[in-house]
């Protein structure tokens, strides 16, 4: 099976400063690649699908890259708002695998 | 607007059965393919399961194959999972969400508010 591969676990940054959360496969998944952020204590919301398509209403200071077995999602300029554990998952075939999570905190 | 209602949660011992339930509308429910998806209290998420759009389709994740059973009903519009032989560590909340294809797989652009399921003794 597929293994996905977030890092870093966590992090923290100020506001307003670029932030990127890099996802890694262990093999080739195309772009078969999504994006959820999860709020603390809320359910989690699909941000980005395709690698790199930004779902309808999510701030355009989110944005998602890269194809094969590395992935990137970047939120240009952290906001308060943003806290919160983002996860990536293949879906492709099954087993539809999510990466650990990057906590990402307000410094 | 999409909904989708978790229900059927609750305290089970260990080795104990347990069905949730997932009461889906606002879209074409026959047409997409539906997940579980579970998390474990302050962990991740765990992809569960996963049925096509006719249910032509079944993948379970290896953690409960042989334990878990999904189906779904295309006249009620519900999903289900059955839960035998339960552990500790299935203790988790289960999420019922939509995927966007009609075939297993495609990004989940729907969650339930999720069901605790609880084993212990």
């Amino acid at each position: 099976d597929i293994q996905m591969t977030q890092s870093p676990s966590s992090l923290s940054a100020s506001v307003g400063d670029r932030v990127t959360v890099t996802c890694r496969a262990s093999q080739d998944i195309t772009n078969y690649l999504a994006w959820y952020q999860q709020k603390p204590g809320k359910i989690p919301k699909l941000l980005i699908y395709a690698a790199s398509t930004l779902q309808s209403g999510v701030p355009s200071r989110f944005s998602g890259s890269g194809s094969g077995t590395d992935f990137t999602l970047t939120i240009s300029s952290l906001q308060p708002e943003d806290v919160a554990t983002y996860y990536c998952q293949k879906y492709h075939s099954a087993p539809l695998t999510f990466g650990g999570g990057t906590k990402v905190e307000i410094k | 607007e999409v909904q989708l209602v978790e229900s059927g949660g609750g305290l089970v011992k260990p080795g104990g059965s347990l069905r949730l339930s997932c009461a889906a509308s606002g879209f074409t429910f026959s047409t997409y393919s539906m997940n579980w998806v579970r998390q474990a209290p302050g962990k991740g998420l765990e992809w569960v399961s996963s049925i096509s759009s006719r249910s032509s389709y079944i993948y379970y994740a290896d953690s409960v194959k042989g334990r878990f059973t999904i189906s779904r009903d295309n006249a009620k519009n519900s999903l289900y999972l059955q839960m035998h032989s339960l552990r500790a560590e299935d203790t988790a909340v289960y999420y019922c969400a939509k995927g966007n294809w009609n075939d297993v797989g495609g990004e989940i652009d729907y969650w339930g508010q999720g069901t605790l399921v609880t084993v212990s003794s």
